[in-house]
């Protein structure tokens, strides 16, 4: 089974700042896809950057990036320029290609912008 | 176009009786999700539906939860006989293509309050 692990409960940084937030995930399927979700308190997960297992090059969205190490099974996302609101809880998932398609979640980092 | 809504927003009840929570997936999405998220803790998949069918209810814990879904639109979680273990909020989720690189929306959730 798949599993996904995300060991900062809790992130601050100063406005303006780069923060990164660190994901790890354990599969041995070669082919899946992997997403970062942001939920703010209104509790409305909302997607912020996906990639696809099968292609090397790091997803990028406007001030969110990520790094992704297939061989090492990290999924890190790097938030630039960091604003007040990118406080919420960020979710790191990973979705098997094909069948169901559930997405298996990790616990969650909180994070906090300073002004 | 309108998103995937959730009703109630927030639903208190008593031990021991039991409640009915509505998703509304997005038109045209074949496939819908039930995750819960408890105090602290990532989202854990519940049930997955394409259509009507539900071909996988391995993540229900107990078998005072069933869900149902008509017209291959409007699902409802039931949970019988609630306990406060299950207090906790419940996010429903819609997607075109079950299993696809499409993103998976996500509907406000309901939060259950057990007492």
């Amino acid at each position: 089974a798949q599993t996904v692990t995300q060991s900062q409960p809790e992130m601050s940084v100063q406005e303006a700042e780069t923060v990164t937030l660190s994901c790890t995930y354990d599969t041995s399927e070669s082919d899946y896809y992997l997403f970062w979700y942001k939920q703010p308190p209104s509790r409305q997960m909302i997607l912020v950057i996906r990639q696809e297992a099968y292609k090397q090059q790091n997803a990028t969205e406007n001030r969110f990036s990520v790094n992704f190490q297939k061989a090492a099974k990290s999924f890190s996302l790097k938030i630039s320029d960091s604003q007040l609101g990118d406080a919420a809880m960020y979710f790191c998932a990973y979705r098997s290609r094909g069948s169901q398609g559930n997405l298996i979640f990790g616990k969650g980092t909180k994070l906090s912008v300073k002004p | 176009g309108a998103g995937v809504s959730q009703s109630p927003s927030n639903k208190v009840t008593e031990k021991g009786k039991d409640v009915e929570l509505r998703c509304d997936p997005i038109s045209g999405h074949t496939a819908l999700y039930w995750y819960r998220q408890s105090l602290g803790q990532g989202l854990e998949f519940l049930i997955y539906f394409q259509g009507n069918s539900a071909p996988d209810k391995s993540g229900l814990p107990s078998d005072r939860f069933s869900a149902e879904r008509t017209g291959g639109s409007v699902s409802t979680l039931t949970i019988q006989r609630t306990q406060q273990e299950d207090s906790a909020v419940y996010l429903c989720a819609s997607i075109e293509v079950a299993g696809s690189y499409n993103e998976q929306f996500f509907g406000p959730g309901t939060r259950l309050t057990v007492l």
